[in-house]
C-alpha cells in the first residue's frame, strides 16, 4: 500500500520570504515522488520528480525538494516566493512496483502575499 | 503541440443520464489516466491504460467504463450518473506507466449531476 499526506491545508508566506511545503510518504518499497502545481481552473502542471540519486532536487520556477529517506519526507521548497507563486500543490508518490497507480495527496494551499 | 485537450469542459446532467468525456494528447504517450478531484480530496485515479490496448482500475471505478480508441485516445463513460458522480475529471498521460515519468494533465471537465 502506498499512502502520501501533506499536513497543512494552507500555507502563508510574505513576498520574498523562504518557503516550504511538507509532503510526508508511506510506501512498502522504493518511492517515485513528485509535486505537482494547479492553478485555478487549470490542469496540474508538473513542477519536479524524485527517481533516485541525489536527495536534492530543483525544478521549473525556482522549486526544489528534498528527499529524506530516514523521514519519509520530499518537502517543497523554494528561498524566495512570489505572489505569482500562489496556487495549489500536490504530492504525489508511486511505488516505483507498482505501475500507474500514483497516489496524491490532499493538496497544500500556497499563498504568497505581497 | 496541444498536449492534452479534454471535452466538454463543462456539462450538466440528470441522475440517470449517459455521457462520455473525451481526452486526447499528442505526445506519442503510451499511458493514459483518468482522475477526478473532489475538494478536500486530492486526485483520485478511476481508470488508467499502461498502452494501447490495456486498461486496469484505479482506486474508484464503480460507475465508469473507459475505452482506450487508439494510442492517442482514451473516453471516459458514465453510463448512469448519480449525484456523486458531481466531479471535476482530469485525464493526463505519461511517456509510461512503470518508469518514472511524470504525468501531463489536461484542463478538466467540471460535471455536475442534478
Amino acid at each position: 500500500a502506498q499512502s502520501v499526506a501533506q499536513p497543512e491545508d494552507q500555507v502563508n508566506v510574505a513576498e520574498g520570504n523562504p518557503l516550504t511545503v511538507k509532503c510526508t510518504y508511506s510506501v512498502s518499497g522504493n518511492p517515485y515522488l513528485f509535486w505537482y502545481v494547479q492553478y485555478p481552473n487549470r490542469g496540474l502542471q508538473f513542477l519536479l520528480k524524485y527517481i533516485t540519486g541525489d536527495n536534492l532536487v530543483k525544478g521549473s520556477y525556482g522549486f526544489e525538494a528534498e528527499f529524506n529517506k530516514s523521514q519519509t519526507s520530499f518537502h517543497l521548497k523554494k528561498p524566495s516566493a512570489l505572489v505569482s507563486d500562489s496556487a495549489l500543490y500536490f504530492c504525489a508518490v508511486r511505488q516505483n512496483t507498482n505501475a500507474g497507480k500514483s497516489t496524491f495527496g490532499d493538496g497544500t494551499t500556497l499563498t504568497v502575499k505581497p | 503541440n496541444a498536449g492534452v485537450t479534454q471535452t466538454p469542459k463543462f456539462q450538466v446532467l440528470k441522475t440517470g443520464q449517459s455521457m462520455t468525456l473525451q481526452c486526447a494528447q499528442d505526445m506519442n504517450h503510451n499511458s493514459m489516466y483518468w482522475y477526478r478531484q473532489d475538494p478536500g480530496m486530492g486526485l483520485r485515479l478511476i481508470y488508467y491504460s499502461a498502452s494501447e490496448g490495456t486498461t486496469d482500475k484505479g482506486e474508484v471505478p464503480n460507475g465508469y467504463n473507459v475505452s482506450r480508441l487508439n494510442k492517442r485516445e482514451f473516453s471516459l463513460r458514465l453510463e448512469s450518473a448519480a449525484p456523486s458522480q458531481t466531479s471535476v475529471y482530469f485525464c493526463a498521460s505519461s511517456e509510461s506507466s512503470g518508469g518514472g515519468d511524470e504525468q501531463f494533465f489536461g484542463p478538466g471537465t467540471r460535471l455536475t449531476v442534478l
